[in-house]
């Protein structure tokens, strides 16, 4: 019964390749989130979803490519993957007219 | 932008003392204030909240007061316990993004 879950935990993998990260909620809300906490702990958002439709995109790479199927999933796709790139990708999600947010437990990526 | 400022850690307790962590904020009109903990190796679980000045949030002994005034919002606890090691977020949404914008984190290591 877990509320916002993440898959997979833990990415280990090349430069240059790519890889998704799917994020799926179980709480009914409309608006979801990704973002990214650095090697020292430093959260910062990166997009967010409202029923599909992006409504935040911060200034991140356009190698970075979210997508939203239905309101109950945002994954995140990222090509050409670079060292920098590695860091902790944590979905959130909540109700568009609410301000308390649901974290996922978090995807640990390593680019080597 | 919105900003919000916290005290640098690791702040290091003996169990049964007094914690204060400090927080203050920027933002434009009148946003909603929390504190999020991470415990090691989990996600993000919001502790409190609270949406407009004078309210105080409070959770497991935790609290904090959104003094608009002074633009802070510090998480206080009467007595920490060696479970309550970990790192907290101060955050804050405003009416408008929805997103949190996070303050760096601090860390708590709490001795028995």
């Amino acid at each position: 019964d877990t509320a916002v879950s993440q898959t997979p935990k833990y990415l280990v993998t090349q430069m240059g390749n790519d890889k998704s990260i799917k994020c799926e909620q179980n709480l009914g809300h409309d608006t979801m989130y990704w973002y990214k906490q650095d090697s020292k702990k430093f959260l910062k958002i990166m997009f967010s979803y409202n029923n599909k439709e992006l409504i935040i995109n911060e200034t991140v790479p356009n190698r970075f490519s979210p997508k939203s199927p239905d309101k109950a999933h945002l994954n995140l796709h990222i090509n050409s993957l670079e060292l920098g790139d590695s860091a902790v990708y944590f979905c959130a999600s909540s109700l568009r007219g609410g301000n308390e947010q649901f974290f996922g437990p978090g995807t640990r990526l390593t680019v080597l | 932008g919105d900003s919000v400022t916290q005290m640098e850690g690791p702040v290091t307790l003996s169990e049964e003392a007094f914690l204060t962590i400090n927080c203050t904020y920027t933002a434009t009109g009148y946003p909603s204030l929390f504190w999020y903990v991470q415990y090691p190796g989990e996600g993000l679980q919001l502790l409190l909240k609270a949406t407009k000045a004078d309210d105080k949030g409070s959770n497991k002994g935790f609290e904090a007061t959104y003094r608009k005034e002074t633009t802070s919002f510090h998480l206080e606890k009467g007595s920490v316990q060696v479970s309550d090691s970990a790192v907290y977020f101060c955050a804050l949404s405003d009416t408008g993004r929805r997103a949190l914008t996070f303050g760096s984190g601090t860390r708590l290591q709490v001795q028995p």
